[in-house]
């Protein structure tokens, strides 16, 4: 089955600036790439995601990158908030009938002012 | 419309007891999922279901089971609960067009002692 590594576990940065979270995934037929967000005590929400005939993807503040070849997608957040605090975790899509979704470990981010 | 609802919010059991975890939906998905979540470890998958009266293992199946007699529920089963499964339980919905996200409910934090 599909494995996703995701990293850092925690990242910390200063308000304003940008923030990275890698995933890496096994299986190479996987072709959906969601991000989630859950912020403390709530539901995972998605924030942004990428099919897998797309190398790039924004939204605001926010971007996803992929790269096929090297299985692997990034997610990319700039100019920082205080409520951008949370724990992103990526995801990616397995072929077959039930679109399961694997996910990564996830990566607390806290956003410092 | 509610979107994604479970019961109970919060639940306390002692080993060797059992429980039944709800989950409903009113946005006529034809998927739906059950993952727990713990710290450092993600979002595994317990149990799918396709569709009505269809239910299909996940990566941690062991020591739970799942009903889906009507479509807009999704039933967990603990039989005999046990320390291990101390966690906290999400279901999630989708439609089956590819690509569209999961739903996910506001999940149950169960605590087995």
């Amino acid at each position: 089955g599909e494995n996703v590594e995701q990293h850092p576990s925690t990242l910390s940065v200063q308000e304003g600036d940008s923030a990275v979270i890698k995933c890496t995934y096994s299986d190479s037929a996987s072709n959906y790439f969601p991000w989630y967000k859950q912020e403390l005590g709530k539901r995972p929400q998605l924030i942004i995601d990428i099919r897998s005939n797309v190398g790039e993807k924004k939204d605001q503040r926010i971007a996803v990158t992929l790269n096929k070849t090297a299985k692997h997608f990034s997610l990319h957040i700039t100019e920082t908030q205080p409520e951008d605090s949370a724990v992103y975790f990526c995801a990616a899509r397995q072929s077959g009938s039930a679109r399961q979704l694997t996910f990564g470990s996830g990566t607390q981010l806290t956003v410092l002012p | 419309n509610a979107g994604v609802t479970q019961t109970p919010k919060f639940r306390v059991l002692k080993t060797g007891q059992s429980m039944t975890l709800l989950c409903a939906q009113d946005m006529n998905h034809e998927y739906m999922y059950w993952y727990r979540q713990d710290p450092g470890m993600g979002l595994r998958l317990i149990h799918y279901s396709v569709g009505e009266g269809t239910t299909a293992k996940g990566e941690v199946p062991d020591g739970y089971n799942v009903s889906r007699l009507k479509k807009q529920n999704f039933l967990l089963g603990l039989e005999s609960a046990a320390p291990s499964q101390t966690s906290v339980y999400f279901c999630a919905t989708q439609q089956v067009t590819l690509g569209v996200e999961q739903y996910f409910g506001p999940g149950t934090r169960l605590t087995v002692t």
